[in-house]
């Protein structure tokens, strides 16, 4: 069954440093996502990425935050200057469609702790 | 306001017996999901009920949605020790690809 994959399962960083997330969406996904959940919290909505582009963003995602498809399977979430409040589990999703009733489904998450 | 509040935060059942959970929000929708999360793992689809259907059923999942008041539960009949995990409700508004938010959850504990 397809999946959505994610690596490196687990990376500690020192605060500071640039961080980046990868994660390979299912393969005739056109829509794509990430997630993340803090220790404890809810799973927070980050970005939707379409047709090489933002769709939408939240108010988390700002200026150390960027994602980016390089090529046709690899999307990336790239934290410019990791705080320690980053810690936490990133997800990536990808939906077949960005319509209102398709299922996004989520890869494994990467776990993150900055130090 | 949150949108998406699961009840009860934990419950502890066992096998053989049934585990409801219920999910409130507070805006309109276009639909509901559950998802399911083993201990630090990932997110695992269950079902997605769509905001003019009722009642929806996948094995023995069995999901209701009352947009009047805008609240969804989810029936796991029969339950066994691998339903152990928490389970999460999450909604997608009117706007935006695919934006889900996400309740706080229920976890979920079957003994054997």
């Amino acid at each position: 069954e397809p999946e959505v994959t994610q690596t490196p399962s687990h990376q500690v960083t020192q605060m500071g440093q640039e961080v980046i997330l990868r994660c390979v969406p299912i393969s005739n996904h056109l829509y794509f996502y990430w997630y993340r959940q803090i220790l404890g919290q809810k799973v927070e909505f980050l970005v939707s990425f379409y047709n090489n582009e933002i769709s939408e963003k939240s108010e988390i995602f700002d200026d150390q935050f960027s994602v980016e498809r390089p090529d046709g399977s690899n999307f990336t979430l790239k934290i410019r200057s990791t705080k320690l409040e980053d810690s936490a589990m990133y997800f990536c999703a990808s939906s077949g469609t960005g319509g209102m009733n398709t299922e996004a489904f989520f890869g494994q998450g990467t776990r993150l702790t900055v130090v | 306001s949150q949108q998406g509040e699961e009840d009860p935060q934990a419950l502890s059942i066992q096998e053989g017996e049934n585990a409801t959970m219920n999910c409130s929000y507070k805006t309109s929708i276009n639909n509901l999901q559950w998802y399911r999360q083993n201990s630090g793992r990932g997110l695992v689809h269950l079902i997605l009920i769509r905001s003019n259907e009722r009642e929806k059923h996948s094995g023995r999942l069995r999901v209701t949605l009352d947009t009047s008041k805008k609240s969804s539960s989810l029936l796991i009949t029969a339950s066994r020790a691998a339903d152990t995990a928490s389970y999460f409700c999450a909604t997608s508004t009117n706007t935006g690809f695919q934006k889900l938010v996400f309740g706080t959850g229920t976890r979920l504990l079957v003994s054997p």
